[in-house]
């Protein structure tokens, strides 16, 4: 199965870009890059997700290499709100199953 | 309001019992999903089902059991067969089985604690 590999922690401060890397060099040609976020005892919550070219909504940007191998979701202008664990997930084409790693879990000073 | 609910949010069991959680949604959501969380951990795959009638196992499936006799009903038992049973547990639905690209969406969760 695909993995993904994050960062334990980043930290940031209020109303800064926010870049967060995610690795997943085994990624078959089909598979989606999913951003998911958690907050503290509270089911996980859609960001943004791709296959290729990059990505906007309203809640933040994914790039993904052109290569496919890595991906990073930015947060143009952090709020304290953005404070949660973030999950890069793949999903296999096949089946809309998630691959979820360990995430990162952001911390935005004030 | 459409969603997913899953009751209750906190649930207490004696070990060796049985325990059915509750994952409802009226998203009209072809497939549902059932996720275990342990602390500081990411999300695992326990079952899913791609429509009514139909279900498979995921990476850590032994000792729970499902049924989807209905599209906006997934219950979720865990056995007492289940080793470890403490822990998060989150129920999802997706527009499709396929495809990859679907949004999941998750319910608020279960905390359950087997003493």
């Amino acid at each position: 199965d695909a993995k993904t590999t994050q960062p334990n922690s980043m930290e940031s401060n209020e109303e800064e870009p926010v870049h967060l890397p995610c690795n997943h060099s085994t990624i078959s040609g089909t598979d989606y890059i999913h951003w998911y976020r958690q907050l503290p005892s509270q089911g996980p919550e859609y960001v943004i997700h791709g296959l290729t070219s990059n990505v906007n909504n309203r809640m933040a940007s994914l790039a993904i290499a052109e290569d496919r191998k890595s991906s990073t979701l930015i947060l143009h202008r952090a709020t304290l709100r953005d404070a949660a664990v973030y999950y890069c997930i793949l999903s296999a084409y096949n089946f809309n199953k998630f691959y979820f790693g360990s995430g990162t879990k952001l911390n935005v000073k004030p | 309001d459409g969603g997913i609910t899953q009751s209750p949010k906190y649930l207490f069991r004696k070990e060796g019992q049985n325990v059915t959680l509750s994952c409802e949604q009226n998203l009209n959501h072809d497939a549902m999903y059932w996720y275990r969380q342990d602390p500081g951990q990411g999300l695992r795959l326990i079952y899913y089902s791609q429509i009514v009638n139909d279900f498979q196992k995921g990476d850590i499936a032994e000792g729970y059991s499902v049924s989807r006799e209905k599209k906006e009903s997934f219950p979720l038992t865990v056995t007492s067969a289940q080793k470890n049973p403490t822990a998060f547990y989150l129920c999802a639905s997706s527009a499709a089985g396929t495809g990859g690209s679907y949004e999941q969406y998750f319910g608020p969760g279960t905390r359950l604690t087997v003493t």
